[in-house]
């Protein structure tokens, strides 16, 4: 069975950090490129990051861009997200998110991250 | 860059009547890229559809996807009470030299009437 579990939120002060984790099992997590969207409460989805199978490939939403890094560890079936120069407006709940064709066909539950001073 | 609106924003629905989402792209979108998720509260999305009409493993007959260019629709044949819920159509992009991009549209909640 394919889970994703995603840890590290909670509650940072703007300008903090936060690095999210999600733990991958039933599926060989290498061969799988891995996104990260985010759900601001009451709002809808968004993108903001992909990372390829091999980490050779790396895009953000404009959103995030210079303030998160994506990394995996496929020795660890993990994937990350560093999260520096934390905005009240990066308040949501983080899904990692994995990719089959063009679609996410699997979620995590989803990690709430608040930025409030 | 390509947006996405969905329409309604609300639908209200009986148990057991027939429901027709649309989801409308800003500039013509490949069917391959096209797809549909379901979310309840609290809980993360759930694929439904993808490639525009390929239900996803799992997901009942009843919901069905299609369309084509700028037009795309969900339809629920017959509601089911676990068929109130949000949503969401997503298509991927790919605009150099930003790299490729996944948009999601703003939604369509189905509740009860």
């Amino acid at each position: 069975e394919v889970q994703l579990v995603e840890s590290g939120g909670g509650l940072v002060q703007p300008g903090g950090s936060l690095r999210l984790s999600c733990a991958a099992s039933g599926f060989t997590f290498s061969n799988y490129s891995m996104h990260w969207v985010r759900q601001a409460p009451g709002k809808g989805l968004e993108w903001i990051s992909y990372i390829s199978d091999s980490s050779s490939t790396i895009y953000y939403a404009d959103s995030v861009k210079g303030r998160f890094t994506i990394s995996r560890d496929n020795a660890k079936n993990s994937l990350y997200l560093q999260m520096n120069s934390l905005r009240d407006e990066d308040t949501a709940v983080y899904y990692c998110a994995r990719l089959r064709w063009l679609h996410f066909d699997y979620w995590g539950q989803g990690i709430l991250v608040t930025v409030s001073s | 860059e390509i947006v996405l609106t969905q329409s309604p924003g609300t639908l209200s629905l009986s148990p057991g009547e027939r429901a027709t989402l649309s989801c409308r792209a800003s500039q013509t979108v490949s069917s391959s890229y096209l797809a549909w998720y379901q979310q309840k509260p609290g809980q993360a999305p759930r694929l439904l559809i993808y490639g525009a009409s390929t239900r996803a493993t799992g997901i009942p007959d009843r919901f069905s996807g299609s369309g084509s260019g700028t037009d795309f629709t969900l339809t629920i044949s017959r509601l089911e009470p676990e068929d109130f819920a949000v949503y969401y159509c997503q298509q991927y992009g790919s605009s150099p030299p930003k790299g490729i991009r996944f948009t999601f549209g703003p939604g369509t909640k189905v509740d009860i009437k």
